[in-house]
């Protein structure tokens, strides 16, 4: 099985409405983050969280919020959702020794129509 | 101007070839350095790291850094069409409590 699982693996949506991306890893590390990738501008960082009491906003957090349900699960949700967060989203983790290794998962392909 | 500046492509090259893929940066705080390779519909994989300037290598890999010039390179030797994918370089700033930051990526084929 995967370390770095993502749910759902694509989705289709319609403007304004709220959905909910989650995450969830095997690998025991205290470390979970949210990026999104877009052609042209690769990798941006939207949230990240150290630990299950801890969050922290990336470099493009506005729209997005997050929640960290257990060291094992972090969510991310759109609250009102536009066209131009149509994007691939990933979920990575990491650990406190090694933390400039990041695992990621395999992603969610999202649709705002 | 973008701190991480890397050139998109496509990069199309013959088996067998030396593959030169390149980033460069506008931060000298940036300390660690990591290339990352991202095969089509999967999430990116660390290939390789370093936090120096000098060569690092792995197998057909070869990671370059110099601090001097803010420029860092990916070398792969006698590539193969599994090599075929997306390289993206990523930085840690010093201090920057392992936050990535990631080029826009390369996208390289190799062709038979």
């Amino acid at each position: 099985d995967a370390d770095v699982t993502q749910t759902p693996r694509n989705r289709i949506t319609k403007t304004g409405k709220r959905i909910m991306l989650e995450c969830s890893q095997t690998k025991g590390h205290d470390r979970m983050y949210w990026y999104r990738q877009d052609p042209g501008l690769g990798l941006r960082l939207i949230y990240y969280s150290f630990d299950v009491k801890d969050i922290n906003k990336g470099e493009i957090s506005d729209g997005y919020s997050v929640s960290r349900q257990a060291q094992a699960k972090f969510s991310l949700s759109l609250e009102s959702a536009i066209p131009n967060q149509t994007a691939l989203y990933f979920c990575a983790t990491s650990d406190f020794l090694g933390g400039e290794t990041q695992y990621f998962g395999p992603g969610t392909r999202l649709l705002v129509l | 101007q973008k701190e991480v500046e890397q050139d998109p492509g496509p990069l199309s090259v013959p088996e067998g070839a030396i593959v030169s893929l390149n980033c460069t940066y506008s931060n000298s705080a940036f300390q660690y350095f990591m290339w990352y390779r991202q095969y089509s519909r999967k999430g990116p994989e660390l290939l390789m790291y370093t936090y120096s300037s000098g060569n690092k290598e792995d197998g057909r890999f070869t990671a370059q850094v110099d601090k001097s010039s803010k420029y860092i390179s990916l070398f792969i030797r006698d590539s193969q069409p599994s090599d075929s994918a997306t390289y993206l370089c990523a930085l840690i700033l010093t201090g920057g409590g392992n936050k990535l930051t990631f080029g826009t990526g390369t996208q390289l084929k190799v062709e038979l």
